[in-house]
């Protein structure tokens, strides 16, 4: 198994644009997260979703967007980016949410510039 | 709403001392608790969590932590340190009534040889 995987693994933007950040995983995991990491900040939900076709907001939902067509996939769309959203982003899943610990991508690091 | 402390940034210990880090959380529902731990420049690692039953909870790397209902902790313990240790640690919380899980802003271990 390749467990959780994020692509890219670096990105810089400039103001305005627009991107996708890529996750997948292939342990057949219903529950699947967002997070940005920011220093002294700690880790904050953005996003979150309990099954495909089924998506929902966390703590900083804003400037995100999300979808789930499938089990397997769980992008996040920056729809215009600022430089308030240069962060690490972690993508995490678990089997269920009853309990089950998540893991964890190895994260993408955003800069908008 | 549910939110997590972790009233440290930094807790520094000499190896072969025991080590704790703390953490206190507040939510509407008997609580779901974790720890995770982040190496430089990776994603986050489970150690162990609190779902029901024994306070006491045993995890990974000699890691324990203990669930205070009345005095809403969550403390993580190791009786003796060792300078591969030395990382990240987060605490989260999920109440059973919830779909998310909130991370605490961390607290940086450093173990001294």
């Amino acid at each position: 198994n390749a467990g959780v995987t994020q692509t890219p693994k670096f990105q810089v933007l400039k103001t305005g644009q627009s991107m996708t950040l890529q996750c997948a995983q292939d342990m057949n995991h219903e529950y699947m997260s967002w997070y940005r990491q920011d220093p002294g900040m700690g880790l904050r939900l953005i996003h979150y979703s309990v099954g495909a076709g089924i998506t929902d907001q966390g703590e900083v939902p804003n400037g995100y967007n999300v979808s789930r067509s499938t089990t397997e996939d769980f992008p996040l769309r920056l729809l215009s980016a600022a430089p308030s959203q240069t962060s690490v982003y972690f993508c995490a899943s678990s089997y269920s949410l009853r309990g089950n610990e998540q893991f964890f991508g190895p994260g993408t690091r955003l800069t908008v510039l | 709403a549910q939110s997590v402390a972790q009233p440290e940034d930094q807790v520094n210990v000499a190896e072969g001392n025991p080590l704790t880090v703390k953490c206190t959380y507040s939510v509407s529902g008997n609580p779901y608790l974790f720890w995770y731990v982040q190496y430089p420049n990776r994603g986050l690692q489970f150690l162990l969590k609190y779902i029901t039953g024994d306070n006491l909870v045993k995890g990974s790397y000699g890691f324990e932590a203990e669930f205070n209902k009345s005095q809403t902790s969550f403390h993580l313990k190791k009786p003796s340190a060792l300078v591969s240790d030395s990382a990240l640690y987060f605490c989260a919380v999920r109440a059973d009534n919830t779909d998310k899980l909130i991370f605490g802003t961390g607290t940086r271990l450093q173990v001294f040889p």
